[in-house]
């Protein structure tokens, strides 16, 4: 079984640039979530896809941005970077059963620093 | 007030020792709970899920949960220095359409030889 991988590993972006990262779910996982976890905090949701649709939105402005394909990876897109962007963004995959205990798993992260 | 709050730490136990690690949540309705284990400049690892009151075991490691008290913990039985991470308290929070996880903060646990 594979679990969630996640690209690149690390990243470094000035203010105001574009940034696309990358997750590959787990085997037999269809839905993917996107979190942001900055120094010393827990991760934050940010948004969650299925079925190739953005099914629920944390608070984070439109800037953020994502994809699902219909081999269940997806991709965060962040546009016009700001410093306080930097950051360990964390993939989760997990497979719907019903019901409120769905586990997810993380992919290692992306490290993004904000010049 | 946050929705899921642990207490910083760090928590420091000798090696050996029971680790206890606290967690509330303000959301009654929520249903499912979840400890993460992550090591420095690594990602969260899912160590344990519970969803009913009382104790879920396995290992070493045992969940606890109280939903009239809005409580969940973490017990982790004979300490090891390698178990020196900080351990995250997650929430299912469920909305129409989709579900995510809340966290704490984390609480940092470092256990000496």
């Amino acid at each position: 079984e594979t679990g969630v991988t996640q690209s690149p590993t690390h990243l470094i972006k000035t203010r105001g640039q574009q940034v696309t990262l990358r997750c590959s779910s787990q085997s037999g996982h269809n839905t993917v979530s996107w979190y942001q976890q900055a120094l010393g905090q827990g991760p934050q949701f940010i948004f969650q896809y299925y079925r190739e649709e953005e099914n629920g939105r944390g608070n984070f402005p439109p800037r953020f941005s994502g994809l699902q394909f219909p081999n269940y990876s997806s991709e965060l897109n962040v546009n016009a970077l700001e410093l306080d962007d930097s950051a360990l963004y964390l993939c989760a995959s997990s497979f719907p059963t019903g019901g409120a205990y769905n586990e997810q798993f993380f992919g290692p992260g992306t490290r993004l620093t904000v010049l | 007030q946050k929705e899921v709050e642990q207490n910083s730490g760090p928590l420091s136990v000798p090696e050996g020792a029971i680790a206890s690690l606290n967690c509330t949540y303000s959301d009654r309705v929520s249903q499912s709970f979840f400890w993460y284990r992550q090591y420095s400049g690594k990602s969260p690892e899912l160590i344990m899920s519970i969803y009913s009151n009382g104790d879920k075991e396995d290992g070493r490691f045992t969940a606890q949960l109280n939903k009239a008290s809005q409580y969940v913990s973490l017990l982790i039985r004979d300490s090891q220095p390698s178990d020196s991470a900080t351990y995250l308290c997650a929430v299912n929070r469920v909305r129409t359409g989709f579900q995510k996880l809340v966290f704490g903060t984390g609480t940092r646990l470092l256990v000496s030889p």
